[in-house]
């Protein structure tokens, strides 16, 4: 069955820096294209960043909340999915979700999320 | 940007229907497919609805998805009280390539 195990959140101050890892399994990881989604607490969902299934990074796309201080990555060979975070405010304070989309390239359709992991900014 | 427009909650009382409205401020949703998530309390979202009206292998029928030119409407029948969660909509706008989502509703079986 589909899996996506997360790691690397915790807390850290304002102006650092967080790395989350996202690993899967159960189904072909390169074929399919690969999304962040985080929820600030008690808050809705927002979509944070995108990559296409072949991780080139010309068609990486980002919210404008975190474009230019997060990158997404992926390294198909080891079935893992990254978010480095640089700069980090308070406001980036959420849990975050790795999550796969059906397709190749960006559908706006998560089918499987991550357990979630909680970031937590401090002042 | 767009911006997907959700009633913040919803009720009614076990066996009964509901619905969930999905409104965009511009007419992008009318070129864009809709999904729906169900978040229940501690949990991840899980995918209801996609493309509009299509359901994922597991999800029972009681649930339904429509869309017209601006605006997509959930739909849950028999209401559980399992049922009680956060809903969002969500679509991927085309020409600013992001992600979107609604504010989410909960739902709240009485």
């Amino acid at each position: 069955q589909v899996q996506l195990v997360q790691s690397g959140g915790g807390v850290v101050q304002a102006g650092g820096s967080l790395r989350l890892s996202c690993t899967a399994s159960g189904f072909t990881f390169s074929t399919y294209a690969m999304h962040w989604v985080r929820q600030a607490p008690g808050k809705g969902l927002e979509w944070v960043a995108f990559i296409r299934y072949d991780g080139n990074n010309e068609y990486n796309e980002y919210a404008d909340s975190v474009k230019g201080r997060f990158t997404i990555s992926r390294d198909n060979s080891k079935n893992s999915l990254s978010l480095q975070m640089n700069c980090l405010r308070t406001e980036d304070t959420a849990v975050y979700y790795c999550t796969k989309d059906p397709y190749r390239s960006a559908s706006g359709i998560y089918d499987y999320w991550g357990q979630g992991i909680l970031v937590t900014v401090s002042s | 940007q767009s911006v997907l427009t959700q009633p913040p909650s919803v009720s009614a009382a076990p066996g009964q229907a509901v619905t969930i409205s999905c409104s965009e401020s511009s007419s992008n949703i009318g070129n864009n497919y809709v999904s729906w998530y169900q978040q229940l309390p501690g949990t991840a979202p899980k995918l209801l609805i996609y493309e509009n009206n299509k359901r994922p292998s597991g999800i029972p029928d009681r649930f339904s998805g429509s869309k017209s030119d601006t605006s997509a409407t959930l739909g849950i029948t028999g209401l559980q009280s399992g049922d009680e969660a956060d809903y969002y909509c969500g679509t991927w706008d085309s020409s600013l390539n992001v992600g979107v989502f609604g504010g989410g509703t909960k739902l709240t079986v009485l």
